[in-house]
């Protein structure tokens, strides 16, 4: 299956700073990225959908300036959660379509951020 | 969006029998249903997944039917092993976007 490599794995920062996950497709084309959000023990929760050259559209409840994507290529899309708070603490993953339409999305393999 | 719920949300048998995962959707346009498989700190691995076009599907122990009609669609593992534990979420694609189900945190007892 295609590959979708998120960086970094873990992180940890402190209250107001900001961080910056990446998502990578590393085999194909992926005009059309995902950001979930993940509780402990609950499930994915889509947050906005990043979309290459052009704006990303995000869920409703979902912050646009706290959560800042970027969609700067067709291999690479980027979250960026600014002035985090202890409460942003989650498990952040990406996934990626190989093809527009009705196909497998493959995901990254997630970002655990704490804020402390 | 798309609305996708999942149930149960906890399911415990014992090894060598049958787990069957149920969810509906909300959206008549959806017509992509990927099932995954989600162990503790990995991320999602695709088990299963059938179209709107497909009633059933079916992978060795695993095997998916769909409703089109009634708008739900269900999971069953047979001759489940202690592997199989694991949470399991449905999803949807009403388009270019996946929704989840909930969950279920299947535990399969040696």
């Amino acid at each position: 299956g295609a590959v979708v490599s998120q960086h970094p794995s873990r992180v940890i920062c402190k209250s107001g700073t900001s961080v910056k996950i990446e998502c990578r497709s590393l085999d194909f084309q992926a005009t059309t990225m995902f950001w979930y959000r993940q509780f402990p023990k609950q499930s994915l929760m889509l947050m906005a959908t990043s979309n290459e050259g052009s704006k990303a559209t995000y869920e409703q409840g979902v912050e646009k300036d706290k959560f800042l994507i970027n969609h700067a290529s067709l291999t690479l899309s980027t979250l960026t959660v600014t002035s985090a708070h202890p409460e942003d603490s989650s498990f952040y993953i990406c996934s990626a379509p190989r093809d527009r339409g009705n196909t497998e999305a493959f995901f990254g393999q997630g970002t655990r951020l704490t804020v402390v | 969006g798309e609305n996708v719920e999942q149930h149960p949300s906890t399911l415990s048998v014992q090894e060598g029998d049958s787990a069957v995962i149920k969810c509906t959707y909300s959206d008549s346009a959806s017509n992509y249903f990927p099932w995954y498989k989600q162990e503790l700190g990995k991320r999602p691995q695709l088990i299963i997944d059938i179209r709107s076009n497909v009633g059933e599907k079916k992978d060795q122990r695993i095997a998916v039917t769909l409703n089109k009609t009634a708008k739900h669609f269900s999971l069953h593992i047979t001759e489940t092993q202690p592997e199989d534990s694991a949470v399991y979420f449905c999803a949807a694609n009403p388009g270019n976007q996946f929704y989840f189900g909930t969950g279920t945190s299947l535990t399969v007892i040696p």
